[in-house]
């Protein structure tokens, strides 16, 4: 079974400062998604990442993916208020008809 | 463009009823996902359309769950005799092709579903 684990699961920072979501899965996949989600709101797609090495940038956040250790980590820099959000990894295997398992999500505040 | 649309916004229901969601996705989209988003169990898997082949339905947590898709455009998720933990926010997504090959998954906004 897939498992998807974020941490931190609750990240409160100030503006200006840098910090890294990081997201762990159980089973070989070079597949990974990251979303975004407003409260209230749906799921926003930020990143997707195919292959080992992956990175790719959007702004003030960046996003990597290492399959063999299978870790993708979201990076902030020098955040801003606008960037508070839930940020969800997701994970899909080849021949499962590529449904998303996600992580449980990391609710990030970040204040003036 | 018109992005995913999902129906009702918000739906209040009594324990033992039976509720119908529905959810238009991109004109043109052939795969169509519902997930179901809880306090306690996160984002999970449902149901996976893709064209005119058999639905993948490993995801539904009960037959009390039923879904179809119509034409391979509008789909329709049913929750027969509503339970409390059935209340969650369900949402639909869809993506151009069958899914593969690192495709986006572009959500709807949900609906809310509250079972009293």
């Amino acid at each position: 079974e897939l498992k998807v684990e974020q941490n931190p699961l609750f990240l409160s920072m100030q503006e200006g400062k840098n910090y890294t979501i990081y997201c762990n899965y159980s089973t070989t996949s070079d597949r990974l998604y990251w979303y975004r989600q407003d409260p209230g709101k749906s799921l926003e797609s930020l990143f997707v990442l195919l292959s080992n090495g992956a990175v790719k940038q959007e702004g003030r956040l960046m996003a990597s993916l290492d399959t063999k250790a299978r870790l993708s980590t979201l990076h902030i820099t020098a955040a801003v208020h606008d960037l508070s959000a839930t940020y969800f990894c997701a994970v899909d295997l080849r021949g499962s008809n590529y449904k998303l398992t996600f992580g449980k999500g990391t609710l990030l505040t970040v204040n003036p | 463009g018109a992005g995913v649309s999902q129906s009702p916004s918000n739906k209040v229901t009594e324990k033992g009823k039976d509720v119908e969601l529905r959810c238009d996705p991109i004109s043109g989209h052939t795969a169509l996902y519902w997930y179901r988003q809880s306090l306690g169990q996160g984002l999970e898997f449902l149901i996976y359309f893709q064209g005119n082949s058999a639905p993948d339905k490993s995801g539904l947590p009960s037959d009390r769950f039923s879904a179809e898709r119509t034409g391979g455009s509008v789909s329709t998720l049913t929750i027969q005799r509503t339970q409390q933990e059935d209340s969650a926010v369900y949402l639909c997504a869809s993506t151009p092709t069958r899914g593969g090959l690192g495709e986006t998954q572009y959500f709807g906004p949900g609906t809310r579903l509250l079972v009293l």
